[in-house]
């Protein structure tokens, strides 16, 4: 089952915005990571924000992690039209090595 | 560095036929591989795990029979759709992790069953 609910499952801005997305998920994690999808291609790797950590960035990406409410958000700050993208949460449960998978949420980023 | 090919990208077959899909780390080698199932406008949904060597590990749901995975070295994994029915079209997508914590995900294989 999926151990993750995204919002919003989509997602339309201009150019410019900023675009925040979040997740949040039910068990103990040992940490979570965000991945992006292009229209039927692979995932490519975000961010991996560990249990111990509140927040991490990478380039125009902030991620946060509150574990006391089990829920993280994505920012993607300044976006741009190659930001459009589906945006995936995934939690490695604490214990476990396999990667579960929440919603995603669609992105559209409008020039 | 971390790249993952998946062969074929796209495969379209008779239903009632049998389809492989490989996997394969390029440059890093991959302890365990995973098997991802995508539906359109769906997330993606782990069919099961393998590590070199040994048996792969199904979730629940997925029948072991159908779906026949085999992880042979350090580099390749592959997923046999076996009989496939148009009901198995569908993405889908593996990925590797070597010694790190980081899964790398393959492009895809789009799977049509006529």
């Amino acid at each position: 089952s999926q151990q993750g609910e995204e919002d919003p499952q989509a997602l339309s801005i201009q150019e410019g915005e900023n675009a925040t997305m979040n997740c949040s998920y039910k068990t103990s994690i040992n940490n979570l990571q965000w991945y992006r999808q292009n229209s039927g291609r692979g995932l490519v790797h975000l961010i991996l924000i560990r249990s111990n950590e509140r927040e991490k960035h990478s380039g125009r990406l902030r991620v946060t992690l509150d574990t006391s409410k089990k829920s993280s958000s994505l920012l993607i700050t300044a976006s741009r039209a190659a930001d459009t993208a589906s945006y995936f949460c995934a939690t490695v449960l604490a214990g476990g090595g396999k990667l579960i998978f929440g919603q995603g949420t669609e992105l559209s980023v409008k020039p | 560095g971390a790249v993952v090919s998946q062969h074929p990208s796209w495969v379209i077959c008779k239903s009632g036929t049998s389809v492989k899909i490989e996997c394969r780390s390029l440059d890093f080698q991959a302890t365990t591989m995973f098997w991802y199932r995508q539906f359109p406008k769906q997330s993606l949904m782990l069919m099961a795990t393998s590590n070199e060597g040994s048996k792969a590990t199904y979730e629940q749901g997925v029948e072991k029979d159908k779906f026949l995975i085999n992880h042979a070295s350090l580099t390749l994994s592959t997923l046999t759709v076996t009989s496939a029915h148009p009901e198995d079209s569908s993405f889908y997508i593996c990925s590797a992790r070597g010694v790190g914590e980081t899964q790398y995900f393959g492009p895809g294989t789009r799977l049509l069953v006529l």
